[in-house]
């Protein structure tokens, strides 16, 4: 498997515009996370998803961001509008469920946002 | 809700010395525990991970830890670091049973010739 894959690696935008981050779960893995990681404020859960239903979103900071997940093998991050405090590396994970419990997630390599 | 504490924000040590990074984690409940490996610019890796029997977990690259019930810590050991561990490490945490993990502030290693 190639892992967990997202895109774009990064993306530079100007305040106010609309931001789409997407991720590949790994296949066959049941629940996905959205993460974002700042120097200030480190890893924050964002929101997770388990067989494709979100599950907690209390972690999303406003309701500028949503995230979806129409089918198990992707998933989709939304900042609309976007804002300079936004700028952060996105990551999307994924993991499986392994006789009859969750295990370790498995990380994508992430997207670096810069909102200017 | 669970909690995860790692004590040291920064470890500077010397080539081929031992390291011990430390992480105390906080939940009403049994926990599955984690330390992953982050290298510049890439996400998250499992370095190792406890989820039930031998209290003493190794990992790759060398790594160790130790599930301490009583004190509720998980440190992370290396007998001997190389320049090529410098990275940030977390602590993470998550219910047995659950689906989140909380992951801790990092500890960033850094390895000096």
């Amino acid at each position: 498997d190639a892992g967990v894959i997202q895109s774009p690696r990064h993306e530079v935008t100007e305040m106010g515009q609309e931001v789409t981050l997407r991720c590949k779960p790994i296949s066959g893995h049941n629940s996905l996370f959205w993460y974002r990681q700042t120097m200030m404020r480190g890893l924050e859960l964002l929101i997770y998803f388990n067989n494709n239903v979100p599950i907690d979103d209390s972690g999303m900071p406003e309701d500028r961001f949503s995230a979806k997940m129409p089918n198990a093998s992707f998933s989709t991050l939304k900042i609309q509008p976007s804002e300079p405090r936004d700028s952060a590396v996105y990551f999307c994970a994924s993991q499986p469920y392994v006789g009859g419990r969750n295990t370790e997630a498995f990380f994508g390599q992430g997207t670096r946002l810069t909102v200017v | 809700a669970q909690s995860v504490t790692q004590l040291d924000s920064q470890v500077p040590v010397f080539e081929e010395a031992p390291v011990e990074l430390r992480c105390n984690y906080s939940s009403s409940v049994s926990v599955y525990l984690f330390w992953y490996v982050q290298y510049p610019n890439q996400g998250l890796q499992l370095l190792l991970k406890y989820l039930s029997g031998s209290t003493l977990v190794k990992g790759i690259n060398g790594f160790e830890a130790e599930f301490n019930k009583s004190q509720t810590s998980f440190h992370l050991r290396k007998p001997s670091v190389h320049i090529s561990d410098t990275a940030e490490y977390f602590c993470a945490v998550s219910e047995t049973g659950g689906f989140k993990t909380i992951f801790g502030a990092g500890t960033r290693l850094f390895v000096k010739a």
